[in-house]
C-alpha cells in the first residue's frame, strides 16, 4: 500500500506571496491532519479534515487554511507569507475513527525569504 | 494546557545496549492514546509503538517496549539491542479518543555510538 505523499517537497517563496501544499493520504484513509514543525515551536497541530469537513483546528491565524477533496486528498494554503512561516509542513493520514494512529508523509520544506 | 514533556533533549547509547527514553504528559481525558514516533534525519515521521490508556498491559513491538504508568502519567520507551538505524528524534505524542489531533513534546535526540 502506498504511503502518504506530499508535494512539493521543497519550496522557496517571498514574503507576501501565498503558497499551496498538497497531501495524498494512504488509500482508505479519510482523515488528513496538518502539522507545522519549526526548531523554536516544535510540532504544532494546524487542522484536521475528515470527509471534506474541517473537524478540528489548531491555534493558527486565518492566513492558514485548508480543504479536502472527495478523494480525501488535502491541500493547505498559506496567504501573505511571513518569514516565520518557514517550516517543515507535515501531513498525516488516518482512518479517522478516533484512534489517532496516524501515518506521516515526508513533509514539505517551505522557506520564506 | 494539556502538555507532553520530554525532559531529555539528548540521549546516547552504545550499539547493542539498551536505552530508555522518558515522557510525561498531562491530560484530563479518561480515554486517550499515547504513541512513540521516530523522526530520522530524512524527516519522515515513523510510528514506533502505541498504547491505549485503558489497557494495563504495556505495549511491545519487537525491540521496542513501553512502561506505561497511568497514575503517574508517565510513558517511557525502552529500546533493546540498539542499532545504528535507531538514531533519530523520538517524540511521544498524546491523542484523545474521537479527536485525531496529536499533542507533541519537544522530542529526544537519540545517538547510537558504534
Amino acid at each position: 500500500k502506498a504511503g502518504v505523499t506530499q508535494t512539493p517537497r521543497y519550496l522557496i517563496k517571498t514574503r507576501g506571496q501565498q503558497v499551496t501544499l498538497s497531501c495524498s493520504p494512504i488509500s482508505g484513509h479519510r482523515s488528513v491532519s496538518w502539522y507545522q514543525q519549526t526548531p523554536g515551536q516544535g510540532l504544532q497541530f494546524l487542522f484536521e479534515y475528515f470527509s471534506e469537513t474541517q473537524r478540528n483546528k489548531g491555534n493558527f491565524p486565518g492566513r492558514f487554511s485548508g480543504r479536502q477533496f472527495s478523494n480525501s486528498r488535502s491541500e493547505m494554503n498559506v496567504s501573505t507569507l511571513e518569514l516565520g512561516d518557514s517550516a517543515l509542513y507535515l501531513c498525516a493520514s488516518s482512518r479517522g475513527q478516533g484512534f489517532n494512529e496516524q501515518y506521516f508523509g515526508p513533509g514539505t520544506r517551505l522557506t520564506v525569504t | 494546557a494539556q502538555t507532553v514533556t520530554q525532559s531529555q533533549p539528548e540521549m546516547s547509547v552504545q550499539e547493542a545496549e539498551t536505552v530508555t527514553l522518558s515522557c510525561t504528559y498531562d491530560t484530563s481525558e479518561s480515554d486517550y492514546y499515547l504513541f512513540w514516533y521516530k523522526q530520522p534525519p530524512s524527516r519522515q515521521m515513523i510510528l514506533v509503538i502505541r498504547q491505549e490508556a485503558y489497557k494495563q498491559q504495556n505495549a511491545t513491538e519487537n525491540r521496542f517496549s513501553v512502561n506505561f504508568q497511568k497514575a503517574a502519567k508517565s510513558f517511557s520507551l525502552k529500546i533493546s539491542d540498539s542499532q545504528l538505524g535507531d538514531a533519530a528524534m523520538y517524540f511521544c505524542p498524546r491523542g484523545c479518543f474521537g479527536n485525531e489531533k496529536l499533542t507533541f513534546g519537544t522530542g529526544t535526540r537519540l545517538t547510537i555510538i558504534p
